[in-house]
């Protein structure tokens, strides 16, 4: 399967611990973008990446919420002293620079925090 | 103002029944435009790019009109198998992020 992976597909957590996910992109897509996504919502943008530069963050990236790409490559988003709030389903998605920005989705990470 | 408006629906149809979902978007500066189908707890997939002329994907057909920001599809010939929650979704000039709509739930009914 040549598609955007994630991992894990969920997680569960209490309230205030630390989580992270990984997500790794189509393998000629240089660009990554992470979004979130509660019930009955359209997807939200987080953040994005070409290769590993960080070029836009969303204002609903808090200062809780790191996301890198250190290699270019595959991506890290952690949240840290997680909240109720944070529970939603975290998409990453990636995209060829250039083009028609079509972004092609991984199956996303449910996260729940208790 | 939400950048892309739609109406969420649901919307009930037989199969076989032509269906057309409509979205608005609030800025002109907009450049690219898709729908995006979303199964149920799934990730969203593109469904297809709209282009200023139109354009049509077998069943499928996209629509946009750049005057009244709006963007249309329409489904012939429903299948069961179109049940899928549609994605209104915008980009504009420059930017790297998508706007998505929240959504218009169809359900086709044997």
């Amino acid at each position: 399967d040549t598609g955007v992976s994630q991992d894990p597909r969920h997680k569960i957590t209490k309230r205030g611990q630390n989580v992270t996910f990984r997500c790794d992109p189509i393998s000629e897509h240089n660009r990554l973008y992470w979004y979130r996504q509660t019930l009955g919502q359209g997807p939200e943008f987080l953040t994005y990446f070409q290769n590993e530069a960080q070029l836009e963050k969303s204002r609903l990236l808090s200062d809780r919420f790191s996301a890198e790409r250190p290699k270019g490559s595959f991506s890290t988003l952690e949240i840290q002293r997680t909240e109720q709030g944070d529970s939603a389903m975290y998409l990453c998605a990636s995209s060829e620079h250039g083009g028609s920005y079509e972004q092609y989705f991984g199956p996303g990470t449910r996260l729940t925090v208790t | 103002r939400k950048e892309v408006e739609q109406d969420p629906g649901p919307f009930n149809v037989p199969e076989g029944a032509t269906v057309a979902f409509n979205c608005t978007y609030s800025n002109s500066a907009s450049q690219s435009f898709f729908w995006y189908r979303q199964d149920c707890r799934k990730e969203p997939k593109l469904l297809m790019s709209v282009y200023s002329s139109g354009n049509e994907d077998g069943r499928f057909t996209a629509q946009l009109n750049r005057a009244s920001q709006y963007i249309s599809l329409l489904i012939r010939d429903s299948k069961l198998s179109d049940s899928a929650t549609y994605l209104c979704v915008v980009s504009k000039t420059g930017a790297n992020n998508l706007f998505f709509g929240t959504g218009t739930r169809l359900t086709v009914i044997p």
